[in-house]
């Protein structure tokens, strides 16, 4: 089956440089996208999402992008801070459906100070 | 904003018994969801439901049921409890709302069986 997948299972960054993380998708047919923080011993934090006739959506010191040619969805976080350290994961929907979410693996971000 | 409040943190069952797991959600959501959450397996969903006494088997129900008798609250069971059930549950609500809406998540609960 077609599923949710991320380029790097982990990314380190200086405190206050840009984060980018990554997810790839196969499903043509997703139109809806999703993505959470989960830091430790929590659940999965709503960030930001997507619908697909966007391309870019920005939030409070995140941005994020689809490139639906590429089926590429990546997250973009600004000034990165010590708060920002958690597992990452972006979620797809298909045919426009909230039941049925596909998540990705997850990229554990480490912002160093 | 969005609270869902999982009953408890921890849980230590042992094997063969019954086990409960609850949920609540204060935003009047339709939707809501049950989840596990193993490393290297991502989140896979086990049942959700989309209205009051209605259910809908997600990927891996096997070895679980759903009741939700009121709006607010969606119960997971695990009718004998097995080894392979240790994992961190997690639960989610949404509104089905105009278009796509997120789903919002619990704290989850650890749930080990010995």
């Amino acid at each position: 089956g077609e599923s949710v997948g991320l380029h790097l299972p982990t990314l380190s960054v200086q405190e206050g440089d840009n984060s980018i993380i990554n997810c790839a998708y196969s499903n043509s047919a997703s139109d809806y996208f999703i993505w959470y923080k989960q830091e430790s011993g929590k659940g999965p934090q709503f960030i930001i999402d997507i619908r697909s006739n966007m391309d870019k959506r920005q939030g409070q010191r995140v941005t994020v992008l689809l490139n639906k040619t590429v089926k590429h969805l990546s997250l973009q976080i600004a000034a990165t801070q010590p708060g920002d350290s958690a597992v990452y994961f972006c979620a797809e929907t298909v045919g426009g459906s909230n039941y049925k979410l596909t998540f990705g693996k997850g990229t554990l971000l480490t912002v160093n100070p | 904003d969005v609270k869902v409040t999982q009953s408890s943190r921890y849980l230590v069952k042992r094997t063969g018994e019954k086990v409960f797991l609850e949920c609540v959600q204060d935003m009047d959501h339709e939707n809501m969801f049950w989840y596990r959450q193993d490393p290297g397996l991502g989140l896979r969903l086990i049942y959700f439901s989309y209205d009051v006494k209605m259910k809908e088997k997600g990927d891996i129900p096997e070895g679980y049921s759903v009741s939700r008798e009121k709006k607010e609250r969606f119960s997971l069971i695990l009718e004998s409890a097995s080894t392979n059930q240790t994992s961190m549950y997690l639960c989610a609500s949404s509104s089905p709302g105009t278009g796509n809406q997120p789903q919002h998540f619990g704290d989850g609960t650890r749930l080990s069986i010995l």
